[in-house]
């Protein structure tokens, strides 16, 4: 059964530095993984969708890598800001016809200003 | 529509009654998953549906639990007979399916169901 750990479960950071949350899976036999944010009562917002051929994915100031051997992922923000609190969820989808994606547990990043 | 779309958003309910969830796809996405999220359990999947079928509903957690998707679009997901338990925030999600399957899945802001 494929579980999906993430550490810190919370982390504080004063704006503008760069910040790197992890996630790690037990079975490496994964399609893709995908981070999401999660504010405050609200639902998921996708950020990055890596798939298993690849090692890394950038949108702005995001960076997330794969490496799907050691069973690990990061995802990195550059220049940290305030609207950027907020929880962290990374998800892996198994393989190729089986479409659930199986949840990590979330970091609660917030950054202050 | 622009995203995927629930509702209500809020729903109180008395052990043992029924609810049924709406769930509302972004267009043409021929996907549709359903999700839990609570407290003791983070976020779980319940049931997948690709058009009109469900090819995987393994992380449906009773037979009070249900859902139908019609038209290949809407879907609604009935809760039976409720129990405190089944107190969550459900969200749904949809996909694309491109030429190499499904990818990036995208989801709603979610119903908060409380039941007393």
């Amino acid at each position: 059964k494929q579980e999906v750990t993430q550490i810190p479960a919370a982390l504080s950071v004063p704006e503008g530095e760069n910040l790197v949350l992890n996630c790690s899976f037990t079975d490496s036999a994964i399609y893709n993984l995908q981070w999401f944010r999660q504010d405050p009562g609200k639902g998921l917002t996708s950020l990055l969708l890596i798939q298993s051929s690849q090692r890394e994915q950038t949108s702005g100031r995001l960076n997330a890598s794969l490496d799907k051997s050691s069973g690990r992922s990061t995802l990195y923000i550059a220049a940290s800001q305030p609207g950027d609190s907020a929880t962290y969820l990374c998800a892996v989808r198994r393989n190729f016809g089986n479409e659930k994606l199986t949840f990590g547990t979330g970091t609660r990043l917030t950054i202050i200003p | 529509g622009a995203g995927v779309s629930q509702s209500p958003s809020n729903k109180v309910t008395e052990k043992g009654k029924d609810v049924e969830l709406r769930c509302d796809p972004i267009s043409g996405h021929t996907a549709l998953y359903w999700y839990r999220q609570s407290l003791g359990q983070g976020l779980e999947f319940l049931i997948y549906f690709q058009g009109n079928s469900a090819p995987d509903k393994s992380g449906l957690p009773s037979d009070r639990f249900s859902a139908e998707r019609t038209g290949g679009s809407v879907s609604t997901l009935t809760i039976q007979r409720t129990q405190q338990e089944d107190s969550a925030v459900y969200l749904c999600a949809s996909s694309f399916r491109g030429t190499s399957g499904y990818n990036e899945q995208f989801f709603g802001p979610g119903t908060r169901l409380t039941v007393l």
